[in-house]
């Protein structure tokens, strides 16, 4: 099993839908992150947490929310999808010390028509 | 905001050449991470570098952190084409969240 699962793989939906992406985690790591990733625009990050209690907006937060149910868990709702939300979104985590880098999840391919 | 800046946007070469790619920050970086993401794939950790100056190889990479800690450098000797996909780089903004470059991507032609 992979150490960051995502789900759905792909997904598409109608503007004005609510959908929520689910990440969830066995690397045992307190800091989850979300980033949506555009062509050529890099990877920019939407929420992030610490752990449980600690909830932190990204760059890019706007019309996103998020929800940590457990240290393992940590999921991304788009309330009112709209187009421009299309994108590869990606779940993260690390360990407090960074050292052996952010362990990113396999994405979630969003489509809003 | 800080920024980290990638070139280039894109490269393609043939199979046995060299590649580099560079990012370049406005300010001083406490660490930079690279990763390497396959066509369809995901970001997987390549490496950290910490020090001022430091140089680190993994087989036909080496990657640098600039003496001023601004800039950094992954080139690959003798390309092959395992080696496709894109290649970012990241620094940390405030405290543990990292800032992505804008990538480079990678062709590899046999």
């Amino acid at each position: 099993d992979a150490d960051v699962t995502q789900t759905p793989r792909n997904r598409i939906t109608k503007t004005g839908k609510r959908i929520m992406l689910e990440c969830s985690q066995t690397k045992g790591h307190d800091r989850m992150y979300w980033y949506r990733q555009d062509p050529g625009l890099g990877l920019r990050l939407i929420y992030y947490s610490f752990d449980v209690k600690d909830i932190n907006k990204g760059e890019i937060s706007d019309g996103y929310s998020v929800s940590r149910q457990a240290q393992a868990k940590f999921s991304l709702s788009l309330e009112s999808a709209i187009p421009n939300q299309t994108a590869l979104y990606f779940c993260a985590t690390s360990d407090f010390g960074q050292s052996y880098g952010y362990t990113f999840g396999s994405g979630t391919r969003l489509t809003v028509v | 905001g800080q920024q980290v800046m990638q070139i280039p946007q894109y490269q393609h070469v043939q199979e046995g050449e060299d590649f580099t790619t560079y990012c370049n920050s406005s300010t001083t970086l406490s660490n930079i991470q690279w990763y390497k993401q396959r066509p369809g794939g995901h970001p997987v950790f390549l490496i950290q570098l910490v020090k001022s100056g430091e140089v680190k190889k993994q087989k036909r990479l080496t990657f640098q952190f600039g003496e001023a800690k601004k800039n950094s450098s992954l080139h690959i000797t003798a390309t092959q084409t395992t080696d496709v996909g894109t290649y970012f780089c990241a620094a940390p903004r405030g405290f543990q969240k990292l800032v992505f470059g804008t990538g480079t991507r990678l062709l590899v032609s046999p």
